[in-house]
């Protein structure tokens, strides 16, 4: 059975204070590894695409990387408006269009 | 601004009565997926849609649930009869599915379903 971990379940944080948020992945046939942020009350909103072992991918503070087994979501000098739950979800071979989420790392930045 | 809109956007109800929850992708999405949102179960996908045809619905309690599109601007998720264990915040997305390649989803701001 697919599995996406994510860790930890919540991290707190000082304005300025770098860190990596984690998302692990046993699957069969990886198509896609997604990360999306979700603020309360809202919907997840899309942030990356990666695909294969070796791929980066950048947005302002937000660096996502991805391995055989994980990815990570690095945060460089985070601000309070990063403040968010960030999900990670996979697609794999035999599901379609089929995501599996992560159950999410609650990010809070404090000033 | 294209987005994914949702009706209703709270509902409250009784064990028993039936709900329907409204979708409205975004023009020109041929993939719409529904996803239930709890605090024990993250993320769950309900059933998907591509082209308006039914792809998916093996996360869907069959009984009691059931999903449509009548047409490319409306997709629908009912529940009947409905449960407490329903309670959740019920998403819907949609996204421009070419070939392999998923492609960015966009979501709703969700239905908060509490059933009493």
């Amino acid at each position: 059975e697919d599995q996406v971990t994510q860790s930890p379940e919540a991290l707190r944080l000082q304005e300025g204070e770098s860190s990596s948020l984690n998302c692990s992945y046993t699957v069969s046939g990886l198509r896609g590894l997604f990360w999306y942020r979700q603020d309360p009350g809202k919907g997840p909103e899309f942030l990356f695409t990666l695909y294969s072992a070796g791929e980066e991918k950048e947005k302002e503070r937000l660096k996502a990387t991805l391995t055989k087994k994980e990815s990570f979501l690095h945060i460089t000098a985070p601000k309070p408006e990063d403040s968010a739950t960030y999900l990670c979800a996979v697609r794999v071979e035999t599901s379609g269009s089929r995501l599996t989420f992560g159950e999410g790392t609650q990010l809070t930045v404090n000033p | 601004d294209a987005r994914v809109t949702q009706t209703p956007r709270h509902k409250v109800t009784e064990m028993g009565q039936e709900v329907t929850m409204r979708c409205q992708p975004i023009l020109g999405h041929n993939t719409v997926f529904w996803y239930r949102q709890t605090m024990m179960q993250g993320l769950e996908l309900l059933a998907y849609f591509r082209n308006r045809a039914p792809l998916d619905d093996s996360g869907m309690p069959k009984d009691r649930f059931s999903a449509e599109m009548p047409d490319a601007t409306l997709a629908t998720l009912k529940i009947q009869p409905s449960e407490p264990r329903d309670s959740a915040v019920y998403f819907c997305a949609s996204g421009l599915v070419l070939g392999q390649s998923t492609g960015e989803l966009f979501f709703g701001e969700g239905s908060r379903l509490t059933v009493l």
